[in-house]
């Protein structure tokens, strides 16, 4: 089972910020397989990266995925009070299982 | 409009039995796999497991096996998650998806979630 783990649980910044959130995978992942979710309180998750580094539709340029094998990051430019949410990275592998991170709190 | 419309929110004892329910729209439902996600009341996100509608095709996560039935009825185009007997564990939040599978595996629209309470 792939194990993701997400750094770090908490991030605290300011509006008009760049904001960096890593997702360190225990084995290899494709980048095809990888994909990232943005959860406010009381809502269900959104998909905002997916392909590791597509931007799903109505996802502003703001939100961009990268990296490869077991490291990846997201990255949130120009931070909106909007943005502020807990943020989960997702796996899929060919058991098939899925599994996500932890969770990043993305905080003001 | 791709829509998940999941049941509403039920309150039940230990030891009593549920299933929930997932109705999807504007999508040809039996073309998507369907997910089951946990989450537990202040925690992350936890996949359960995933049918595919159309011929009702199901595997579980190694830690849900067991532990509950996911079904599916394309007539109706609702997916369904069963316990026959609740734990005061189960008391979380519960969301289907649908996943895509156009060679990139994700979860690309939400249901709203069902609460499930169980508590004596």
């Amino acid at each position: 089972e792939i194990v993701l783990t997400q750094s770090p649980d908490t991030l605290s910044l300011s509006p008009g910020e760049r904001a960096t959130l890593s997702c360190r995978a225990s084995q290899s992942v494709s980048r095809s397989f990888l994909a990232w979710y943005q959860q406010k309180p009381g809502q269900a998750p959104r998909v905002l990266i997916y392909g590791a580094s597509r931007r799903a539709t109505g996802i502003p340029d703001r939100f961009s995925g990268s990296g490869s094998g077991t490291d990846f990051t997201l990255t949130i430019d120009r931070l909106e009070p909007d943005d502020f949410a807990v943020y989960y990275c997702q796996q899929y592998d060919r058991s098939p299982r899925y599994s996500f991170g932890q969770g990043t709190k993305l905080e003001i | 409009e791709v829509q998940l419309v999941q049941s509403g929110a039920e309150v039940k004892k230990p030891g009593e039995s549920l299933k929930i329910s997932c109705r999807g729209s504007g999508h040809s439902f039996t073309a998507y796999w369907i997910v089951w996600v946990r989450q537990m009341p202040g925690k992350g996100l936890e996949w359960m497991g995933i049918i595919y509608p159309d011929d009702s095709d199901t595997r579980y996560s190694p830690s849900f096996q067991g532990q509950v039935t996911i079904s599916a009825d394309k007539s109706i185009s609702t997916a369904y998650l069963q316990w026959d007997s609740l734990k005061a564990s189960d008391t979380a939040m519960y969301f289907c998806a649908r996943r895509v599978s156009s060679g990139f595996y994700y979860f690309d629209s939400w249901g709203q979630g069902t609460l499930v309470t169980v508590s004596s």
